[in-house]
Parts: structure tokens; sequence; C-alpha cells
């Protein structure tokens, strides 16, 4: 039972243009969502967050966007540049009782092309 | 600041040997969690520790073991292992210290295949 779900195994765009990524979940009880990156034969990296309180969240280029009502995140990274290239990976907590505890999609792979 | 350490890189076991996954951290963190990574799966939680002597079963803890008897260091072992456990895993660290407790600082990853 996949409670965090990528759809979209790759995405490929052009230098310069929007990047979208999508991450649907299932468990109501998550109310806390995160962006990691991924480079090959490196761990993954922290990228940006949002609360359930929130429906945007901003940095930099990279911006979330929360749609508690269809259980639906996305990661918005304007303009994408060759460096973002990577695996990306949505992950879902519940605060509270499970602090440490990430439930993650199966990744995304981004190729941007100069 | 080394931030998690893994050791060993890579490492290639007969069905059933045993063997432990090294994880360390320099940043005083209190959660502390393995993941393996698997090919169309995403990261799957093995353990996790909220601090020293705590720990519990993740997603799929079968086969593996853990302890955390100091808040540094956070070794996973594998009794006898399978070729089903071949795969990469990472250790991660995490602090509720201003509420960032879902950032997760990760290790490169140790990348293990059991034949």
């Amino acid at each position: 039972d996949q409670q965090v779900k990528q759809n979209s195994p790759s995405l490929s765009v052009q230098e310069g243009r929007i990047s979208i990524l999508n991450c649907d979940y299932t468990n109501s009880m998550f109310d806390y969502f995160l962006w990691y990156k991924k480079y090959p034969a490196e761990g993954p990296t922290f990228l940006i967050s949002i609360s359930s309180i929130k429906d945007k969240n901003e940095d930099g280029r990279f911006t979330v966007f929360l749609n508690k009502s269809a259980k639906h995140l996305s990661l918005h990274i304007v303009p994408s540049q060759p460096g973002d290239s990577a695996v990306y990976f949505c992950a879902a907590s519940e605060s509270g009782t499970s602090y440490g505890k990430l439930t993650f999609g199966q990744g995304t792979i981004l190729t941007v092309h100069p | 600041n080394a931030g998690v350490t893994q050791t060993p890189k890579f490492q290639v076991l007969k069905t059933g040997q045993s063997m432990t996954l090294q994880c360390a951290q320099d940043m005083n963190h209190e959660y502390m969690s393995w993941y393996r990574q698997d090919p169309g799966m995403g990261l799957r939680l093995i353990h996790y520790s909220v601090g020293a002597g705590i720990t519990d079963q993740g997603e799929v803890p079968n086969g593996y073991n853990v302890s955390r008897s100091t808040t540094e260091d956070f070794p996973l072992r594998l009794l006898s292992a399978a070729p089903s456990q071949t795969s990469v895993y990472f250790c991660a660290s995490s602090s509720r210290t201003g509420g960032t407790a879902y950032e997760q600082y990760f290790g490169p990853g140790t990348r293990l295949t059991v034949t």
C-alpha cells in the first residue's frame, strides 16, 4: 500500500523553462511534506518543505504547493537549470507521535537539457 | 562537522552471512533512521530511534536489527543475509530543536549486494 505516490517516473524539460513535479498521498494523517533531491552515488538532500497549515511555500527558484482536499502536492522549479537534473523524492510525515519517520514516494528523475 | 557518515560504501555478502552497517553523526541529533532504496520503490524506513536506548520498527524491519547505545551511533545488523536484502542503505538523522525534526540529513549510502 503506497501511501505516497509519484506517478511520473521521469520528466524532461528545457533549461529556463518550468519543471513541475507531482506527488499524491492517501494518508489523511500526514501533515508535513518535504521534497528531497538526490544525485547519483549520494544521499538525498533536503530541498523544501510545507506544513499542512499552509498551501504554498517558496524558497528561491523552488515553490511547493499543497492541495489538502485533493491530497496532492507539487514542486515547481523556475527557471530550471541543468544542475537541477537529479531524482526528486517527495516525503510525508505525521507530527506528534511520528517524529523521525518519513514515508517517501518512488521518485521522479528530472532531466534539464541545456 | 562531518555530518552523517556510513561505512562501508560497498559490500558483497554471500547468502547466510551476517554483517553490520555502521552509521555515525556528529550533530548531536536525537533522531536517527535507516532506509533502504530499491528501484521503483523509493526509500522505505527499516528502523528508527528517537534517542539513545530507544528504537522502533519502520515499514520493512524483517531481517534487520538495530541498537542505539549512544547518541552518535546507530548500527544496522543483518543477521542472515538474503538476496532480497540487496539494496542501497541510507542512514539519516534529525533533531526536534527548532522544529526541524522532519528535515533529515542523510549519509552517502552503503551499496549492498547479496549473492
